[in-house]
């Protein structure tokens, strides 16, 4: 199947500052891509859809401002959570589906991310 | 609005016993439901997948889940664990195929020698 990369895998960072994560689709192009967050023990709560070229999507109840996303090419989309603090610690996880207009191609999921915000 | 239920957070098995983690949807509209497994470390990969197909569906690793409309389940089994099923399992349903996938809570499979 279709790969899908993120970087950072894990990052530590102080209260208050910014943290960008990439969510990268190696080898077919991502017309939409999808960020997740995930709670322990709980499900994955969709944040944002994000189109090539347009703005992203939000979710009712996710801060537009504090979860900045930026789908900028094919292959390519970022997650920046600015100011960070304590409650946006989470497993942040993206996924990605292929340039098409049919709804039964696949999202395809990446590794996920580990932010600790200290 | 769509949602599932997943009805047991954890599930033990020996080896070489069957397997049966239960999903229950809720849905206004014919839905696609799927099956992922997530393993540490490792992006969430689809098992298999119904979209008002047959209502019995393969998935990978030797997996299948049957929908049942009466009892709007969507149950996913398998003959026989093998070590290297331990993992997380999540139900999930859509609307409109891949476009916006609604998850479970997930069921932790323990699978002992």
């Amino acid at each position: 199947g279709a790969v899908v990369s993120q970087h950072p895998s894990r990052v530590i960072c102080k209260s208050g500052t910014s943290v960008k994560i990439e969510c990268r689709s190696l080898d077919f192009q991502a017309t939409t891509m999808f960020w997740y967050r995930q709670f322990p023990k709980k499900s994955l709560m969709l944040m944002a859809t994000s189109n090539e070229g347009s703005k992203a999507t939000y979710e009712q109840g996710v801060e537009k401002d504090k979860f900045l996303i930026n789908h900028a090419s094919l292959t390519l989309s970022t997650l920046t959570v600015t100011s960070a603090h304590p409650e946006d610690s989470s497993f942040y996880i993206c996924s990605a589906r292929e340039k098409d207009e049919n709804i039964y191609n696949e999202q395809f999921f990446g590794p996920g991310t580990r932010l600790t915000v200290l | 609005a769509q949602s599932v239920t997943q009805l047991d957070s954890h599930v033990s098995v020996s080896e070489g016993t069957p397997v049966l983690l239960r999903c229950n949807y809720s849905s206004s509209y014919s839905p696609s439901l799927f099956w992922y497994v997530q393993h540490p470390n490792k992006g969430l990969q689809l098992l298999l997948k119904y979209t008002s197909a047959a209502t019995l569906v393969k998935g990978i690793n030797g997996f299948e889940a049957e929908f049942k409309k009466s009892e709007t389940s969507f149950h996913l089994t398998k003959p026989s664990a093998h070590m290297s099923d331990a993992a997380e399992y999540f139900c999930v349903v859509s609307l409109w195929g891949f476009q916006k996938l609604v998850f479970g809570t997930g069921t932790r499979l323990l699978v002992s020698p």
